[in-house]
């Protein structure tokens, strides 16, 4: 059982929006920034948002995020196939002085 | 640019001990915390610990705490985690990753490496 809850999967057609939530608790969200991460198959995750909304450099801004209170949503417009990956939010739990991550969401462009 | 490889997976038996090294280069190495984070089989991330650039300060998950120890070498750009009284739970694939400050939790992990396979079975 994460700490951060996600949906497992979510789904649209190329060209749609999709989003895809996190909700945690004040000693993680609540507090401190959210990242989130994509993972295609067999690879390592990479960084897609950091500090709740920001993109690092390459990120396209067809990603976007946004946090209020203690949820988080990672947002993803003009979908593509190969935006089909897991996608996994982060944080920092002051509480239990660790990195907490969500189950993870399998997205698919139908 | 930022690498991160790791070294030192393979299969070993309940209860038996194996050491993993992540071999960073392209960045300064001792200015940063860098964590292990896990992956089982066809499962979620799960972080194991994170260790502060000087080692100062370390945190561990509760689920390895008293049998995994994260230590580094900043002259020699290394990470370690020595894993002991191994169980089969603790198969996954295991990524090191860099996080953007020196202390841990105050930032985003934004570099990880390609991971290396850990499999506990007799």
């Amino acid at each position: 059982q994460s700490v951060l809850t996600q949906p497992p999967s979510v789904s649209a057609a190329p060209g749609q929006k999709v989003t895809i939530s996190c909700s945690g608790s004040s000693s993680n969200i609540g507090n401190n920034y959210v990242s989130w991460y994509h993972q295609l198959p067999g690879t390592a995750p990479k960084l897609l948002i950091y500090d709740n909304n920001k993109r690092p450099s390459g990120i396209p801004d067809r990603f976007s995020g946004s946090k209020s209170g203690t949820s988080a949503t990672l947002g993803i417009t003009g979908l593509q196939t190969g935006d089909e990956a897991d996608y996994y939010c982060g944080t920092w739990d002051s509480s239990l002085s660790a990195v907490v991550f969500g189950g993870g969401t399998k997205l698919t462009v139908l | 640019q930022v690498q991160l490889v790791e070294s030192g997976g393979g299969v070993v038996q309940p209860g038996r001990s194996l050491r993993l090294s992540c071999a960073a280069s392209g960045f300064t190495f001792s200015s940063y915390a860098i964590h292990w984070v896990r992956q089982a089989p066809g499962k979620g991330l799960e972080w194991v610990a994170v260790i502060s650039y000087i080692g100062s300060n370390k945190y561990y998950a509760d689920s390895v705490k008293g049998r995994f120890t994260i230590s580094r070498d900043n002259s020699k750009n290394t990470l370690f985690l020595q894993m002991n009284s191994l169980r089969a739970e603790d198969t996954a694939v295991y990524y090191c990753a860099k996080e953007n400050e020196p202390e841990a939790g105050r930032s985003e992990i934004d570099y990880w490496g390609q991971g290396t396979l850990v499999t506990v079975s007799s």
